[in-house]
């Protein structure tokens, strides 16, 4: 167990539609990331926060948007659903600067 | 850009056997370096990293890695595979400030009995 939480495991909904996902990092952690795993790309890095500020953006689309609370706890909205957007959606946390991340369980997104 | 390659797709081996995933970078600084396993239906856990120093690195599960600057790799080894090591295995760099961490394909490994 990472400490990493993430809800819901799984998420299946219909093309168009609009979902999201949350996570709650490590107890400490001031950093949260986004990262969706598919077949044909692979692992990609989407979106970084720290401290409730964005830090880093990745290949994300413009429907996708993120946020970090107070708590620290991250969402992730990704709206008007595609087929392609059926993934697995991974948040990670770590301490400030450059550190190793610690991912949670994911939440795998099936768009019918 | 800065990229990552694991050249082998699918490895399959003997449980006892030795094992070298490898992985090569493309980073023109000293990268930040890191192996994850992904076991089926799972998240990714931290196998080893590589930040400076030694460029022999001990991880969990029994396994190492070994930096070579020259060579721009960061193969994982095990000296014995067990059944449990069946799993995904990715490579990951991360560069520049931000700790966006770039990964490999992953290498897939089997491992028979």
């Amino acid at each position: 167990d990472s400490g990493v939480t993430q809800t819901p495991k799984h998420l299946i909904t219909a093309t168009g539609q609009r979902v999201t996902l949350r996570c709650s990092p490590r107890s400490g952690d001031l950093s949260v990331y986004w990262y969706q795993q598919s077949l044909d790309q692979g692992l990609q890095f989407l979106i970084q926060y720290y401290n409730g500020e964005e830090r880093a953006k990745g290949n994300i689309l413009e429907r996708f948007s993120a946020q970090q609370f107070p708590d620290l706890h991250s969402e992730l909205n990704l709206s008007s659903l595609e087929l392609g957007d059926s993934a697995l959606y991974f948040c990670a946390s770590s301490k400030g600067g450059v550190n190793e991340q610690f991912f949670g369980p994911g939440t795998r997104l099936t768009v019918l | 850009a800065q990229s990552v390659t694991q050249p082998d797709i699918h490895i399959t081996v003997s449980e006892g056997a030795s094992l070298e995933l490898r992985c090569n970078y493309s980073y023109g600084a000293t990268p930040y370096l890191f192996w994850y396993v992904q076991s089926p239906g799972q998240g990714l856990q931290l196998l080893l990293k590589y930040f400076s120093g030694d460029t022999l690195v001990q991880g969990i599960k029994g396994f190492e890695a070994e930096f070579k600057r020259s060579q721009s790799s960061f193969n994982l080894r095990k000296p014995s595979v067990h059944w449990s090591d069946a799993a995904e295995y990715f490579c990951a760099v991360v560069t520049g400030g931000y700790n966006k961490l770039i990964f490999g394909a992953g290498t897939r490994l089997a491992v028979h009995p």
